[in-house]
């Protein structure tokens, strides 16, 4: 069965300091890789998307995302965090992105942004 | 709509009593997946549809939860004789085709108490 390992639970970082949260998966085959941020009250937002081709992936809000194969990894940064970025963060992977399968999500990784 | 609506946002039930969460996807798109998220369990997918139909049902944690799905839109999910275990926040998430990438709902927090 597939997994998903998001290895820190809580990480503080300075505002304006770069972030890189970790995300490695377990699968029989390169599945489609996800990253969503939840905030407080708040439902998740797709942040970027892995599917295929070049292996860093762009998303929103300035986060970025590399795929290496040969680690199982899928890790999310950004350069320079905000203070709008404390948040709840979901890696997730899907055989199918996530159709008659869904998501198999971590168990996310609370960022904390001190002033 | 312009998101995934779901309601209520909140709905407090004793337990043995059944629930109605309800799910209003993006106009449009076919795919309707819900989750449950627990502090114990995470994020759990609970069903997928396709259209009005789902093919799997396996991922209901129990026969006291039934989801349906009519006209390609709305979606219900139902909660018969609620215990504690179900509390939790249900998300309901729509696609435009599956493996897309999902957009969200709020979601509904259920407390049994």
């Amino acid at each position: 069965a597939q997994s998903v390992t998001q290895p820190d639970i809580h990480i503080t970082v300075s505002e304006g300091a770069s972030l890189e949260l970790r995300c490695n998966y377990s699968y029989g085959a390169t599945p489609y890789l996800f990253w969503y941020v939840q905030s407080p009250g708040q439902g998740l937002q797709l942040l970027l998307k892995y599917f295929s081709g070049d292996t860093l992936v762009q998303g929103i809000k300035g986060f970025e995302a590399e795929f290496k194969r040969s680690q199982s990894s899928f890790n999310l940064r950004k350069p320079s965090v905000h203070w709008s970025d404390a948040a709840e963060y979901f890696c997730a992977v899907g055989l199918s992105g996530g159709g008659a399968d869904g998501l198999t999500f971590g168990k996310g990784t609370h960022l904390i942004i001190q002033p | 709509g312009a998101g995934v609506s779901q309601s209520p946002s909140n709905k407090v039930t004793e337990k043995g009593k059944d629930v109605e969460l309800r799910c209003d996807p993006i106009s449009g798109h076919t795919a309707l997946y819900w989750y449950r998220q627990s502090l114990g369990q995470g994020l759990e997918f609970l069903i997928y549809f396709q259209g009005n139909s789902a093919p799997d049902k396996s991922g209901l944690p129990s026969d006291r939860f039934s989801a349906e799905r009519t006209g390609g839109s709305v979606s219900t999910l139902t909660i018969q004789r609620t215990q504690q275990e179900d509390s939790a926040v249900y998300l309901c998430a729509s696609s435009l085709m599956a493996g897309n990438g999902y957009t969200f709902g709020s979601g509904t927090r259920l407390t049994v108490v």
